[in-house]
């Protein structure tokens, strides 16, 4: 079975400054890796996503992720955040192998930029 | 642009009611999901159908129903509803299963008292 592991429930920061949010996983079988992000009162929306090929992965709104094999890890960064970043962010994992298909997500980590 | 579509947005339900949370997606896509939210539990899946025709149970099946209309429509029931059901629901949709990214309803906000 595959799961997924946010380590931090709430991370505050301030503004302009670096943020890292991480995410583990584990799954017996390849995976495809994805994080998103949702706005107060709205659905999710696809931040960025790991398929295959180089492990450092871009997305929208200056965000960046790397995958790392060994570690077992997504873990989510930015150099330097605004206060529109404030939101939660979710990490998911799905599996590549057989039928399990299924996209699994992280419990979320509340992201909070202060001035 | 449409994507998903998710009626009604908010609901409440006395214990015991029934009703069936709506869903329609025109980016012609094989695979839609259900999902519910609650505070500190990410996101946990209720039902999936892989392609029309075809449904499948999630992590937390029980007390829902699920029918894949057609291509488009995927519709979530609840037949008695708990309180233990008071949730936020979303619906999704991906072009095939797994490997291509999940596209997210609003959300049907539910209240079971």
């Amino acid at each position: 079975a595959q799961s997924v592991t946010q380590l931090d429930s709430q991370v505050p920061v301030f503004e302009e400054a670096p943020v890292e949010l991480r995410c583990n996983y584990s799954s017996s079988v390849s995976v495809y890796l994805f994080w998103y992000v949702q706005y107060p009162n709205q659905g999710l929306q696809l931040l960025l996503k790991y398929l295959s090929g180089s492990t450092l992965v871009k997305g929208i709104n200056g965000f960046e992720a790397e995958f790392n094999k060994s570690q077992t890890s997504f873990h989510l960064r930015k150099p330097s955040v605004h206060i529109s970043d404030t939101a939660e962010y979710f990490c998911a994992v799905s599996s590549s192998g057989g039928s399990n298909y299924k996209l699994t997500f992280g419990k979320g980590t509340l992201l909070t930029v202060n001035p | 642009n449409a994507g998903v579509t998710q009626t009604p947005k908010f609901q409440v339900l006395k214990t015991g009611q029934s009703m069936t949370l709506q869903c329609a997606q025109d980016m012609n896509h094989n695979s839609m999901y259900w999902y519910r939210q609650d505070p500190g539990m990410g996101l946990r899946l209720i039902y999936y159908s892989a392609s029309e025709g075809t449904t499948d149970k999630g992590e937390v099946p029980n007390g829902y129903n699920v029918s894949r209309l057609n291509k488009r429509e995927f519709s979530l029931r609840l037949e008695s509803a708990a309180p233990s059901q008071t949730s936020v629901y979303f619906c999704a949709s991906s072009e095939r299963r797994g490997y291509t990214e999940a596209f997210f309803g609003q959300g049907t906000r539910l209240t079971v008292v």
